[in-house]
């Protein structure tokens, strides 16, 4: 069965900094998607960042972007320039099931933002 | 807008009682889902619905029922039988696999169970 694992429950980073969220998965299929939601305390679950497995190329949003190990099965989020509107609950998430897309998520990192 | 609508926000219920939560997307997607949130647990789902008329048993799928009568809507009802119903509770829809599967989420119900 597939896990998904995010080792930091807590983070906090300055104003203007870079910070890198961890998540590492466990899978046997060879072909998949991977996905970072951002839920801020407004609790409303918003899609930060999508990659598919079989590109080698990491995806970018703005901002936003991961560090895609396929071999090693790790999947970080690194944001740039952070704001203060970054802080939230931040949740990596694995796509199984086929044409199902049914997702896996993570436990989530909490992320501060420090003026 | 294109979007989820979950409702009510907020909802108390007594210990014994069944409560329905509702969920309705204009979104014209095909799957859609029922996730419970707890605090350092993620979400986990609940019951999936890939079509109208047809839906799964997720992983916590003990103690609630869903139906899906009308592709836009997915309502959940928590029954007495759940044991500890006290959560938050987020329903999705998804995209279509040419479209990334990316899954769109509604803003979420709080029920409180005394």
């Amino acid at each position: 069965a597939q896990t998904v694992t995010q080792s930091q429950p807590e983070m906090s980073v300055q104003e203007a900094e870079t910070v890198t969220l961890s998540c590492t998965y466990d899978t046997s299929e060879s072909d998949y998607y991977l996905f970072w939601y951002k839920q801020p305390p407004s609790r409303q679950m918003i899609l930060v960042i999508r990659q598919e497995a079989y590109k080698q190329q990491n995806a970018t949003e703005n901002r936003f972007s991961v560090n895609f190990q396929k071999a090693a099965k790790s999947f970080s989020l690194k944001i740039s320039d952070s704001q203060l509107g970054d802080a939230a609950m931040y949740f990596c998430a694995y796509k199984y099931g086929g044409s199902q897309g049914n997702l896996i998520f993570g436990k989530g990192t909490k992320l501060s933002v420090k003026p | 807008d294109g979007g989820i609508t979950q409702s009510p926000k907020y909802l108390f219920r007594k210990e014994g009682q069944n409560v329905t939560l509702s969920c309705e997307q204009n979104l014209n997607h095909d799957a859609m889902y029922w996730y419970r949130q707890d605090p350092g647990q993620g979400l986990r789902l609940i019951y999936y619905s890939q079509i109208v008329n047809d839906f799964q048993k997720g992983d916590i799928a003990e103690g609630y029922s869903v139906s899906r009568e009308k592709k836009e809507s997915f309502p959940l009802t928590v029954t007495s039988a759940q044991k500890n119903p006290t959560a938050f509770y987020l329903c999705a829809s998804r995209a279509r696999p040419t479209e990334g599967y990316e899954q769109y989420f509604g803003p979420g119900t709080r029920l409180t169970v005394t």
